[in-house]
């Protein structure tokens, strides 16, 4: 919502590396997240950065930061079939209001 | 330990039929959020609550009352349900114990359709 933008749609081939980029709009968001939308189900977090950092490694993921675009990334190293999702990046903005983008729908193909 | 719980899971409704959607949760926190998600679009928030007693009013309002009386409660009602209203609806919470932001959990949804 609110222009947190993301592409909609993501394809990768097993083992692959796969990357779900991600636009926001407020610079003082403190926090940027990443979460992750199984069928039928609600919205766990993955993993989530500071706005201070540029980068932030957690076993397979990847979050790289670029405040001055106000871009957002997230890669999966080693994509697997149990990988395929939605994928929705999010910002905490003034007021404590979570904003979702649009979410990617990723497929992973064996 | 159950965390959000959204009840109920499914719901079909008459044009113009009222209902509530209960969330709540076991957590002790004191921010909750009503969202709904439509295809491409994402999770748009609706309405949200930063403690027990207070509301206010996110991107998406029009057509939905809410109310947090309790604290572990956070309820959406829709008055006059219209078919613009079918969608899958989510309740989140979150805790502000600690400084600075923090995780949200999320129910499972409520999947309302509108006929």
């Amino acid at each position: 919502g609110e222009d947190v933008e993301q592409s909609l749609f993501l394809s990768v081939r097993e083992g692959d590396s796969s990357v779900i980029n991600c636009t926001y709009t407020d610079s003082s968001s403190t926090y940027l997240y990443w979460y992750k939308q199984e069928p039928g189900a609600g919205l766990q977090l993955l993993t989530y950065i500071f706005s201070n950092m540029d980068m932030k490694q957690d076993q397979r993921l990847t979050v790289l930061l670029n405040k001055k675009d106000k871009h957002l990334s997230l890669r999966i190293a080693d994509t697997q079939t149990g990988d395929s999702a939605i994928y929705f990046c999010a910002e905490s903005r003034t007021g404590n209001q979570f904003y979702f983008g649009t979410g990617t729908s990723l497929t992973v193909i064996p | 330990n159950a965390g959000v719980t959204q009840t109920p899971k499914f719901r079909v409704l008459k044009t113009g039929q009222s209902m509530t959607l209960l969330c709540a949760q076991d957590m002790n926190h004191e921010y909750m959020y009503w969202y709904r998600q439509d295809p491409g679009m994402g999770l748009r928030l609706i309405h949200y609550s930063v403690g027990e007693g207070t509301t206010a009013k996110g991107e998406v309002p029009d057509g939905y009352n809410v109310s947090r009386l309790k604290k572990q409660n956070f309820l959406l009602g829709l008055e006059s349900a219209a078919p613009s209203q079918t969608s899958v609806y989510f309740c989140a919470s979150r805790s502000m114990a600690v400084p600075g932001d923090t995780e949200a959990f999320f129910g499972q949804g409520t999947r309302l359709t509108v006929v």
